[in-house]
């Protein structure tokens, strides 16, 4: 799976977008971004993924550049309440012995929402 | 909305008893994980578990370690002789599909604490 660098942490105005940003340039055509994020110690949980298009859900945006060497993470109108850990993650698509659809965690950006 | 769901919510043990953490995934739902978190530290995958057997472990997941599924809707970590080592928080999870484009859903955790 790609490797991806994600800045250590963020900080963002509330009622502001927050732009979460991920760089993946190892990226290969089968491999889909992931997007999830860890409040305080619960499990992560699951915001958006994508292949190239940028795609939209009740959550976020994700954009994903051309090359797809990197995407940015949206969150519209950031709220307390999405002050956490985001984690940009990136897996092989096809099937394998070796890939059972685990999850590789990295450091993550810490996103302190402030009002 | 389904959840996925885990017991105990914090268990303490004393180093080299046997624990066992429990999980109930979403009921519709084939593949099932788990990982562990280290205080502080990421999100570690440890195994992966379909069609009642292990498809996936990790070098974390040792001899110490046995999963099962025993009635069809539980989904069990054991861990034979706990080690202080072994206290972290420890999540299940589990997804519909194992293709890319299945997000996983993770329960809340269960913390472990040796002494």
């Amino acid at each position: 799976d790609a490797k991806t660098t994600q800045p250590p942490s963020m900080d963002c105005a509330e009622g502001r977008a927050a732009n979460l940003p991920c760089n993946h340039s190892t990226i290969s055509g089968n491999e889909y971004v992931y997007w999830y994020r860890q409040i305080h110690s619960q499990g992560p949980q699951y915001i958006i993924h994508g292949l190239k298009n940028n795609e939209t859900n009740e959550m976020a945006s994700l954009i994903i550049t051309e090359d797809r060497k990197s995407s940015t993470l949206i969150l519209p109108h950031a709220t307390l309440r999405d002050t956490a850990v985001y984690y940009c993650i990136v897996r092989v698509g096809s099937l394998s012995s070796s890939n059972t659809g685990k999850l590789i965690f990295g450091q993550g950006t810490t996103l302190q929402v402030k009002p | 909305e389904p959840e996925v769901t885990q017991t105990p919510s914090h268990q303490v043990t004393q180093m080299g008893q046997e624990v066992i953490l429990r999980c109930v995934p979403i009921s519709n739902h084939l593949y099932f994980y788990w990982y562990r978190q280290i205080l502080g530290q990421k999100v570690e995958f440890l195994v992966s578990f379909y069609n009642n057997e292990i498809s996936e472990k990790s070098e974390i997941f040792d001899d110490q370690f046995s999963v099962e599924r025993p009635d069809g809707s539980n989904f069990t970590l054991k861990i034979r002789s706990t080690k202080l080592e072994d206290s972290a928080m420890y999540f299940c999870a589990s997804s519909e599909r194992q293709v890319q484009s299945y997000e996983q859903y993770f329960g809340p955790g269960t913390r472990l604490t040796v002494t």
